[in-house]
């Protein structure tokens, strides 16, 4: 099984350009989130969805946008990349929707990561 | 305050240690207690989760949870080089769909 894929695996940006992070998954979780991770401040959630459709802000979601067209997607999207933003960004996936007593659909699975540089 | 904190570390222990790794937090309202394991340049992967107070053990590692203190302990014994990692704890209210994640501590257990 694929679980969490993301790419690219490494980008380099200039100040002010676009890019898109991807994340899939293939286990048909309804709850996926996007964080960041900077040293000493742990992982911190920029946004997050819990179908598709349905998407919400999380602890940082400045100079980002998502959308959830289908299930298996949820891309990240930089629209104009500051220097601030250079950190490691990881995309996750749950089975949980809000409310689910059943701690096993709240665990969530890891994607290995983009390490993103802007300069 | 943050409403979960960690240290950092590093932590340094010899092979065969047993390590004690903890967790304080400010909201009651958290129920479910998770550690995950992150190995350098990758992503993190779930170790244990427990709901409420009380133990849970898996082979050489135990999570325990005490909710009148609000402190969360990962217990890990007889340590081999292969637990260096960092490990976080992460926790979340009962109808919540985010998790609140520690900042993480680093162990590095040597031969």
């Amino acid at each position: 099984n694929a679980g969490v894929t993301q790419t690219p695996k490494f980008q380099v940006l200039k100040t002010g350009q676009s890019m898109t992070l991807q994340c899939a998954q293939d286990m048909n979780h309804e709850y996926m989130s996007w964080y960041r991770q900077d040293p000493g401040m742990g992982l911190r959630l920029i946004h997050y969805s819990v179908g598709a459709g349905i998407t919400d802000q999380g602890e940082v979601p400045n100079g980002y946008n998502v959308s959830r067209s289908t299930t298996e997607d949820f891309p990240l999207r930089l629209l104009s990349a500051a220097p601030s933003q250079t950190s490691v960004y990881f995309c996750a996936s749950s089975y949980s929707a809000p409310g689910r007593a059943d701690i096993a659909k709240n665990i969530q699975y890891f994607g290995a990561g983009t390490r993103l540089s802007v300069l | 305050q943050k409403e979960v904190e960690q240290d950092p570390g590093p932590l340094s222990v010899p092979e065969g240690a047993i390590v004690s790794l903890n967790c304080t937090y400010s909201n009651s309202a958290f129920q479910y207690f998770m550690w995950y394991r992150q190995y350098s340049r990758k992503g993190p992967e779930l170790l244990m989760y427990t709901y409420s107070s009380g133990n849970k053990e898996d082979g050489r590692f135990t999570a325990q949870v005490d909710k009148s203190s609000k402190y969360i302990s990962l217990f890990i014994r007889d340590s081999q080089p292969s637990d260096s990692a960092t490990y976080l704890c992460a926790m979340k209210a009962g109808t919540a769909s985010k998790l609140t994640f520690g900042t993480g501590t680093r162990l590095q257990v040597t031969l």
